[in-house]
């Protein structure tokens, strides 16, 4: 059990650039979600699957931004035509459908939009 | 609408103190509560989850506390080291999806 990874950990695009970001979580975990924090903020929670179905999104996550979950395992969010607004830490975190909902957190992709 | 506030911001001390980190949330409906540390430019580490029919728990120099009806929560650090400065956070599951609700965190400095 190596955790939740996360990739890129750093990635600096210009404005209007698509990029795209990857989550692999505990191998066992069907519940993953997706985070973002600002500078200074608490992380805001922005989508949720169980298994490959994304069952809630957050209003932040405008149409702009996708996420998908093809087989159940790894995650991806893509974000489209990217503004300085969207430089932010991108937090991935996995848990098990229990009742505890305990969470654990990848490292984090750190976007820099210029 | 399920809110999370944590006082104070940021927090000075001198190495050896006791300390409290304060948490409030506006729903008291809530599966769990969790505690979590950020070291700076780093993803989230879970320090304690007390799930809602809990009152306090335990991890080392840590102990956590629950107080639904009030909606609050306390994180007491016994005898705080320099290893301990980062940013605390809390946050609570209100819903069954298990999405966290989070404070804006509390940072902390432990001087030598």
């Amino acid at each position: 059990d190596t955790g939740v990874s996360q990739n890129p950990r750093h990635k600096i695009t210009k404005r209007g650039q698509n990029v795209t970001f990857r989550c692999d979580p505990i191998s066992e975990h069907n519940r993953l979600y997706w985070y973002r924090q600002t500078l200074g903020q608490g992380p805001e929670f922005l989508t949720y699957f169980q298994n490959e179905a994304q069952l809630e999104k957050s209003r932040l996550l405008s149409d702009r931004f996708s996420a998908e979950r093809p087989k159940g395992s790894f995650s991806t969010l893509e974000i489209q035509r990217t503004e300085q607004g969207d430089s932010a830490m991108y937090l991935c975190a996995s848990s098990l459908s229990t009742s505890s909902y305990e969470q654990y957190f990848g490292p984090g992709t750190r976007l820099t939009v210029t | 609408k399920q809110e999370v506030t944590q006082i104070p911001a940021a927090l000075s001390v001198p190495e050896g103190e006791n300390l409290v980190l304060n948490c409030s949330f506006t729903d008291s409906a809530i599966y769990n509560l969790q505690w979590f540390r950020q070291d700076p430019g780093k993803g989230l580490t879970s320090l304690l989850l007390i799930q809602s029919s809990q009152r306090e728990q335990t991890s080392g120099r840590l102990n956590a506390s629950l107080d639904k009806s009030s909606g609050r929560s306390t994180l007491y650090i016994a005898a705080s080291q320099p290893g301990d400065s980062a940013t605390y956070l809390c946050a609570v599951v209100s819903s069954n999806t298990g999405k966290l609700i989070f404070g804006q965190g509390t940072t902390l400095q432990v001087k030598p």
